[in-house]
């Protein structure tokens, strides 16, 4: 079974601080992806990679930044933390970029205060 | 353009009687369409997935989803219900776009079984 664990689990940032949220990866897979989930919403692309040290804008990309340092690890830069960013954030991988499965972690709670 | 209608906010069901998640479409291309699953404080899990073929899929805990080309629709489908069923489900379009795979999610119908 994929394994992907993220952390921190929740967290609690100020307006205009940095955030970092890691995402770690033991399938080797290639693609791994960043999404924000907002109540009664789905989830929406913030940035994802398909090969380490680079990485690719999503749908909404904007106040943030991504880092893939390695294959099994990838993470999510809020350089100056906002209101508007308080949601839970998803990491994601599969391997390939056809229609393979998705597997996600259980989610980082941020409240941006 | 894609995208994905989850018309039902919130469903709301007795244990043991049957359920149906509606899920409605748009897609320029081929479609492939999925069902992920959320439990309470965890990541989204997959339930099942239509690429083609037979238009009724079956998926994990008796789950299944029947494709309609013509109606533009991906509706789930469980014959009886569990407690332990009541979770968001999603339902996900991934379809080509500039050389990769897009994935669109609905907006997820909140399922609550009452005993």
């Amino acid at each position: 079974e994929a394994a992907v664990t993220q952390s921190p689990r929740s967290k609690v940032a100020v307006t205009g601080g940095k955030v970092t949220l890691s995402c770690h990866q033991t399938n080797n897979h290639d693609y791994m992806y960043w999404y924000r989930q907002d109540t009664g919403h789905g989830l929406r692309l913030i940035h994802y990679s398909y090969v380490a040290d680079s990485t690719e804008k999503g749908d909404i990309p904007d106040g943030y930044k991504a880092s893939r340092p390695s294959q099994e690890n990838f993470s999510l830069i809020l350089e100056l933390a906002s209101l508007s960013q308080t949601a839970v954030y998803f990491c994601a991988s599969k391997w390939g970029g056809g229609q393979n499965t998705l597997y996600f972690g259980a989610g980082t709670r941020l409240s941006v205060l | 353009a894609q995208s994905v209608t989850q018309p039902d906010a919130r469903v709301t069901v007795s244990e043991g009687a049957s359920l149906q998640l509606r899920c409605k479409y748009s897609s320029s291309g081929t479609p492939y369409l999925f069902w992920y699953v959320q439990y309470p404080r965890q990541g989204l899990q997959l339930l099942l997935k239509y690429y083609s073929g037979d238009p009724v899929v079956q998926g994990v805990n008796g789950f299944e989803a029947e494709f309609s080309k013509s109606n533009s629709s991906f509706h789930l489908r469980k014959a009886s219900v569990h407690w332990s069923d009541s979770a968001v489900y999603f339902c996900v379009l991934s379809a080509p776009t500039g050389g990769n795979n897009k994935l669109t999610f609905g907006q997820g119908t909140v399922l609550s079984v009452i005993p």
